[in-house]
């Protein structure tokens, strides 16, 4: 149990255009559901907390007009990326949180801006 | 501020040796602290939880620390095979749901 799926995998889109991710929990409810953003060789970075129904939580320095979240249900969140930069190039991970301490992780998506 | 960092930030080994992979944190109240592997390109797969109460948790050949009044946790790994090439990420809960990640250690283990 407690399966984390992205979609897609991979991603290249040229300057300027928006691309979105999923993020789904496919055996269990997320009650919060996490995005973060890896650069290469680095650790991964806390981007927003999205919570079902509610606006997503950005941390610091995290333009909420760049990323979108959308958390239309307890099984999906959404994140897109607009007007993409080639900077905005990474690997995003997501989470799922379904209650105690413990988060479940997708396998990623790497996007690539040209 | 919490802040999580892991030594070394690479180690590449002979198969057939035991490691011992470092991660200290700067704030000691933490609920718990997990060990994550992540391979090249992909997501993380936890390897193990040591809950604050616990002093250590073990899964196979992989065996977890925690101090918590030191504000270290240590990941050991046994009789190491080339297949355990990975990152290792630490991270500790800032709340009972953000977790702080570690800068993590590259482990290459060759045969």
């Amino acid at each position: 149990g407690a399966v984390v799926s992205q979609h897609p995998s991979r991603v290249i889109c040229k300057s300027g255009t928006s691309v979105k991710i999923e993020c789904r929990s496919l055996d269990f409810q997320a009650t919060t559901m996490f995005w973060y953003r890896q650069f290469p060789k680095q650790s991964l970075m806390l981007m927003a907390t999205s919570n079902e129904g509610s606006k997503a939580t950005y941390e610091q320095g995290v333009e909420k007009d760049k990323f979108l979240i959308n958390h239309a249900s307890l099984t999906l969140s959404t994140l897109t990326v607009t007007s993409a930069h080639p900077e905005d190039s990474s690997f995003y991970i997501c989470s799922a949180h379904r209650g105690g301490y413990e988060q479940y992780f997708g396998p990623g998506t790497r996007l690539t801006v040209t | 501020k919490q802040e999580v960092t892991q030594i070394p930030a690479a180690l590449s080994v002979p198969e057939g040796e035991n490691l011992v992979l470092n991660c200290s944190f700067t704030d000691s109240a933490i609920y718990n602290l997990q060990w994550f592997r992540q391979d090249p390109g992909k997501g993380l797969t936890s390897l193990l939880l040591i809950q604050s109460s616990q002093r250590e948790q073990t899964s196979g050949r992989l065996n977890a620390s925690l101090d918590k009044s030191s504000g270290r946790s240590t990941l050991y790994i046994a009789a190491s095979q080339p297949g355990d090439s990975a990152t290792y990420l630490c991270a500790v809960p800032l709340s009972p749901d953000k977790l702080i990640f570690g800068t993590g250690t590259r482990l290459q283990v060759f045969p």
